[in-house]
């Protein structure tokens, strides 16, 4: 069993709709990481929060929103996305970024279909 | 940005054969972790190896951080080995990891 928790596995959603992601660990880690991943291509970092602050914006589009409640929990909040935001979204977490021995931990993902 | 190669960028193998990935990367690591992604899209964490060599059953992997460069054994491989094997390197002091582009294994019976 993954220790990332995903919800929800599935969704689709229209292009006027609002929607979100949400992602648990219970590892203790203090980083937590939301990628975006399309068909054959490899995950692409969109977000990391460490210790509860947003620490990199890899230059996201603004209809995609997220939110580190706490330091267990991350959300992405969706509104008026594109048909071309379809793709395969992973949470992830570790200790902090340059913390000695901080492996990242996947989520099963939740694959999300605009339409 | 760090550039991180890999190869091959496909792979057919006979159930029973050994093969050797190979993960390239252009500057200092804080480290590099190999993952599978099965046909589900489930990313499994493999090894977490910055420098050195580990075993995990049929799986090694060997990193050699003053070359850059980091491979992946796989021996006695089967069937369920077949999906798509990533490299992802933490640049030192990026405070994020990069992902090569991939090799995808298909293990034929």
């Amino acid at each position: 069993d993954t220790e990332v928790t995903q919800t929800p596995k599935h969704l689709v959603m229209g292009m006027t709709n609002k929607k979100s992601l949400k992602c648990e660990q219970h590892m203790g880690h203090r980083a937590m990481y939301w990628y975006k991943q399309k068909a054959k291509k490899p995950p692409e970092l969109m977000f990391v929060y460490s210790y509860e602050k947003l620490s990199i914006n890899e230059s996201v589009p603004s209809r995609f929103s997220p939110e580190c409640p706490n330091s267990s929990l991350l959300n992405l909040h969706l509104h008026a996305l594109q048909p071309e935001d379809s793709a395969l979204y992973l949470c992830a977490s570790s200790q902090p970024p340059a913390y000695y021995n901080s492996p990242l931990h996947f989520g099963n993902g939740t694959r999300l279909t605009v339409t | 940005g760090i550039q991180v190669e890999q190869s091959p960028p496909d792979l057919i193998l006979q159930e029973g054969a050994n093969s050797t990935l190979r993960c390239n990367f252009s500057d200092s690591v804080n480290n590099l972790q190999w993952f599978h992604q099965n046909p589900w899209g489930q990313l499994i964490n493999l090894f977490y190896i910055p420098s050195g060599t580990k075993q995990n059953g049929r799986l090694s992997a060997t990193t050699v951080a003053t070359e850059r460069y980091s491979l992946l054994y796989i021996s006695s491989s089967q069937t369920t080995d077949s999906g798509v094997y990533f490299c992802a390197v933490e640049h030192t002091n990026a405070g994020k990891s990069t992902f090569g582009d991939g090799t995808t294994l298909t293990v034929k019976p």
